[in-house]
């Protein structure tokens, strides 16, 4: 079936660098993914929608200057976190539409856990 | 509009029994309910879904049950499992954003004791 792969799987950074984040869909391509933040014990929240070949898509509230996305190919969107700082630090996930028993299915990657000391 | 409201927040079931979550919406335009199994420290993984055509949706050991004139769906897993111990999120979608873009619940953490 399809799958999304994120590396890191975790990341620990100091204050004010940045940090960068894949998200690969490993045997389908994906004109769309999506990115996620979630804070423990919460629920998911949608960041940004990564376009292949077009600028970003950022929900109501999400810094893009901040959180920079850049989706160069068909199977590859990068989320990198400029000049991070403590309260960035949560568990980054991204979605990307592929298909599981010919239906159109969302599926996740594993998640990145991001730590800014 | 766009909120997906869950409950109940934490849930302990006795092994054998029925788990019962419960999520309700409001934005008449979703189409697309599905439920998600998360572990700790992973990813989402779909388990389940349904759209408003039918009232219910059955796969193994897991039952979407969908009222539409309540604008309410839930999860009901049966002969419950230790493994099954994670936590389960419900989200919506419209297919006016292809269903892509989901509205996630606030998450129940489900734990499964012996």
């Amino acid at each position: 079936g399809a799958v999304v792969s994120q590396h890191p799987s975790w990341v620990i950074c100091k204050s004010g660098t940045s940090v960068k984040i894949e998200c690969r869909s490993l045997d389908f391509q994906a004109t769309t993914m999506f990115w996620y933040r979630q804070f423990p014990k919460q629920s998911l929240m949608l960041m940004a929608t990564s376009n292949e070949g077009s600028k970003a898509t950022y929900e109501q509230g999400v810094e893009k200057d901040k959180f920079l996305i850049n989706h160069a190919s068909l199977t590859l969107s990068t989320l990198t976190v400029t000049s991070a700082h403590p309260e960035d630090s949560s568990f980054y996930i991204c979605s990307a539409r592929g298909t599981r028993n010919g239906l159109g299915e969302l599926f996740f990657g594993e998640g990145s856990r991001l730590t800014v000391l | 509009q766009q909120q997906v409201k869950q409950s109940p927040q934490s849930l302990i079931v006795q092994k054998g029994g029925i788990s019962i979550i419960n999520c309700a919406y409001e934005n008449t335009a979703f189409d697309y309910f599905p439920w998600y199994q998360q572990f700790p420290g992973k990813g989402p993984a779909l388990l389940i879904a349904i759209r408003p055509d039918v009232s219910e949706k059955k796969e193994g050991r897991f039952t979407i049950s969908f009222n539409k004139s309540a604008k309410q769906f839930s999860l009901h897993i049966m002969d419950s499992q230790p493994g099954d111990s994670a936590t389960y999120f419900c989200a919506a979608s419209s297919s006016t954003f292809g269903n892509e873009k989901l509205t996630f619940g606030t998450g129940t953490r489900l734990t499964i004791i012996p």
